[in-house]
């Protein structure tokens, strides 16, 4: 069974810092580009940073560039997301999701179940 | 970048109705559409892929169709199951502003 599995939510103060966990399993990790995605309470699905297969390409929304970190450890079928300087707005469950890529399209499949990271002194 | 919204923003609808909602991009993205299903306290699930292509598992009561820059997600007969929040994506220029802004379904 393909599954993803975050970890490393939690309470934390405004400036500080916190690492997120994705543990990838059913599939060949190393062959696919993977994403975060966050969702504030009550708000919508928003992209934050994706990796590609071997980690040597990477992206990020404007709102986290230059605070958050992605990498991944193919050897431990294990995606990271390094958040530091968080703030109040960075509040929100994160996901992580694989993306598919085909002839004809490309599409998040599956996610995980997300993990809830709170930014509150 | 590519701008996606949907419509309506929520909906009301009883159980046997037949439900449509609507992304539009703002630029054409071909059929590089997909639609997901977020009932709450859950993860997004993937519905419709490539505008219209339903993916394994999912109740032949929905449907996608469109291309270009209107797109609609179908369901044809509600069932209790189906009260959630529906998000398209477009894949044409991932991954920034990649999602629409939700609709959210509710009993009536």
């Amino acid at each position: 069974e393909v599954q993803l599995v975050e970890s490393g939510g939690g309470l934390v103060q405004p400036g500080g810092s916190l690492r997120l966990s994705c543990a990838a399993s059913g599939f060949t990790f190393s062959s696919y580009w993977m994403h975060w995605v966050r969702q504030a309470p009550g708000k919508g699905l928003v992209w934050v940073s994706r990796i590609n297969g071997d980690g040597s390409s990477t992206s990020y929304a404007d709102s986290v560039k230059g605070r958050f970190t992605i990498s991944r450890d193919n050897a431990k079928n294990t995606l990271y997301l390094q958040m530091n300087s968080l703030r109040a707005e960075d509040t929100a469950v994160y996901y992580c999701a694989r993306e598919v890529i085909t002839a004809i399209n490309n599409w998040f499949d599956p996610w995980g179940q997300g993990t809830l990271v709170t930014v509150s002194s | 970048d590519i701008q996606m919204t949907q419509s309506p923003s929520s909906l009301s609808a009883s159980v046997g109705d037949r439900v449509t909602i609507t992304c539009r991009a703002s630029q054409s993205i071909s059929s590089y559409l997909n639609w997901y299903q977020q009932k709450p306290g859950k993860a997004p699930k993937l519905l419709i892929y490539a505008a219209s292509s339903l993916q394994s598992g999912v109740p032949s009561r929905f449907s996608g169709s469109g291309s270009e820059t209107d797109f609609t997600l179908t369901i044809s007969s509600l069932q209790p199951e189906d009260f959630a929040t529906y998000y398209c994506q477009q894949s044409y220029s991932l991954p920034r502003n990649s999602f629409g802004q939700g609709t959210k379904l509710e009993i009536k």
